[in-house]
């Protein structure tokens, strides 16, 4: 069976400070990983993912991800927070059949 | 890009009330998900559709059903509306791995619905 835990429902960056927000995941089958992010009032979108390949991933606003499957982490990162990066975060693994499996979330607070 | 539009941003119902949750994909996806959000829960799966006619239990099916006509359309009822069906729901739509090599399983979300029940 597959799952993700999200450590910490909520992380407090000063801006311009490093921004890691943690993720753990089980599976049974070869992961597909998602970091999805979720601004107030709106639904998800999708900041990056990892299929196979480069264990490194980039995406969107500067966020990045390694995969590391010895550790089964998958965690966000971002250098230098901004206050627009204010939303909540959640990641993701493949599921059973066409399902997704998401983390209960992690909201980023970013102070001034 | 990817299109997934939700009937209603905000909707308040009565107790006992039939409530129909309306989503359409554009993307010719032959998956489609609803969810609810709630506070501290994250995600949560009520059904999911993978083709036309075709629909499956997700994690929270009880006082939920849902229909699928067309494959642009995934509709959500709550048969007899209660307060604790209060929540934020979410639908989603995804490729199906033989739709796509470069993102199967990569859901895209409508804006959300925020139900209240009084």
């Amino acid at each position: 069976a597959q799952s993700v835990t999200q450590l910490g429902s909520h992380v407090s960056v000063s801006e311009g400070a490093l921004v890691l927000l943690r993720c753990n995941y089980s599976s049974s089958v070869p992961p597909y990983l998602f970091w999805y992010v979720q601004y107030p009032n709106q639904g998800l979108q999708l900041l990056l993912k990892y299929t196979t390949g480069a264990t490194l991933v980039k995406g969107i606003n500067g966020f990045e991800a390694e995969f590391k499957k010895s550790e089964t982490s998958f965690h966000l990162t971002k250098p230098s927070a901004h206050m627009s990066d204010a939303a909540e975060y959640f990641c993701a693994v493949r599921g059973g059949g066409f399902k997704t499996i998401f983390g209960a979330g992690t909201r980023l607070f970013v102070k001034a | 890009d990817v299109k997934v539009t939700q009937s209603s941003r905000y909707l308040v119902k009565r107790t006992g009330e039939k409530v129909f949750l309306e989503c359409v994909q554009d993307m010719d996806h032959e998956n489609m998900f609803w969810y609810r959000q709630d506070p501290g829960l994250g995600l949560r799966l009520i059904y999911f559709s993978y083709d036309v006619k075709m629909k499956e239990k997700g994690d929270i099916p009880e006082g939920y059903s849902v229909s699928r006509e067309k494959k642009e359309r995934f509709s959500l009822i709550l048969e007899s509306a209660s307060t604790n069906q209060t929540s934020m729901y979410l639908c989603a739509s995804s490729p199906s791995p033989v739709q796509t090599v470069l993102s199967p399983y990569e859901q895209y979300f409508g804006p959300g619905t925020r139900l209240t029940v009084t």
